[in-house]
């Protein structure tokens, strides 16, 4: 079974310029999550979706940050325009039928700002 | 809120020694707990979890056990190898939300 699958894996950019980053999730989950890993710390959640509606996106910078989920399958999160501090690895991951099911991990998109 | 405060790292340790990284949670009623490990240039990997009081949950030797008196999930393992070489992260689940550690960096010598 193929796993979650994110691309780039890298990404150099400078302040003010905008990135976008892609996930496709384990065929069949519902569920999608992406998440902010900022060098030190543990992932925090930005959005979650539920087939293809917005479950909770209560720490998603909603004025910098936007995602989608196309069709309840694969999704994309963009940065517009990017600053120094969204420096970090951008995690997907997905679960089978919601958040109470174990969330699989995929490999993370690096970004630097520069 | 909730949150979760891992062992600062990193560790470093010989192969075959004993290993502890303490874990404890903040939050109301009772959360799910997890171990999730990360390998070099990979993705996170779930390693163990208990959903309950007193569960323990186990996986390639490792174990921790839900303590709920004392608010903590320590990861153990008896004899670690080099290959166990990553960074650990404890991590609860409420409200249909994970909850990180800050992550544990081990480094295991041969």
């Amino acid at each position: 079974e193929a796993g979650v699958a994110q691309s780039p894996r890298y990404k150099i950019i400078e302040k003010r310029q905008s990135v976008a980053f892609w996930c496709n999730p384990i065929s069949g989950h519902a569920t999608l999550y992406w998440y902010q890993q900022i060098l030190g710390q543990g992932p925090k959640l930005l959005i979650q979706f539920q087939n293809n509606g917005v479950v909770d996106d209560s720490q998603l910078p909603k004025d910098r940050f936007s995602a989608e989920r196309l069709k309840g399958v694969d999704s994309t999160l963009k940065i517009q325009p990017a600053k120094l501090e969204d420096s970090a690895v951008y995690l997907c991951a997905s679960s089978q039928n919601g958040p109470g099911e174990t969330q699989y991990f995929g490999p993370g998109t690096r970004l630097l700002v520069l | 809120g909730d949150s979760v405060t891992q062992m600062e790292g990193p560790v470093t340790l010989s192969e075959e020694a004993f290993l502890t990284i303490n874990c404890t949670y903040t939050a109301t009623g009772y959360p799910s707990l997890f171990w999730y490990v990360q390998y070099p240039g990979e993705g996170l990997q779930l390693l163990l979890k208990a959903t309950k009081a007193d569960d323990k949950g186990s996986n390639k030797g490792f174990e921790a056990t839900y303590r709920k008196e004392t608010t903590s999930f320590h990861l153990e393992k008896g004899s670690v190898q080099v290959s166990d070489s990553a960074v650990y992260f404890c991590a609860l689940r409420r409200a249909q939300k994970l909850v990180f550690g800050q992550g544990t960096r081990l480094t295991i010598n041969p």
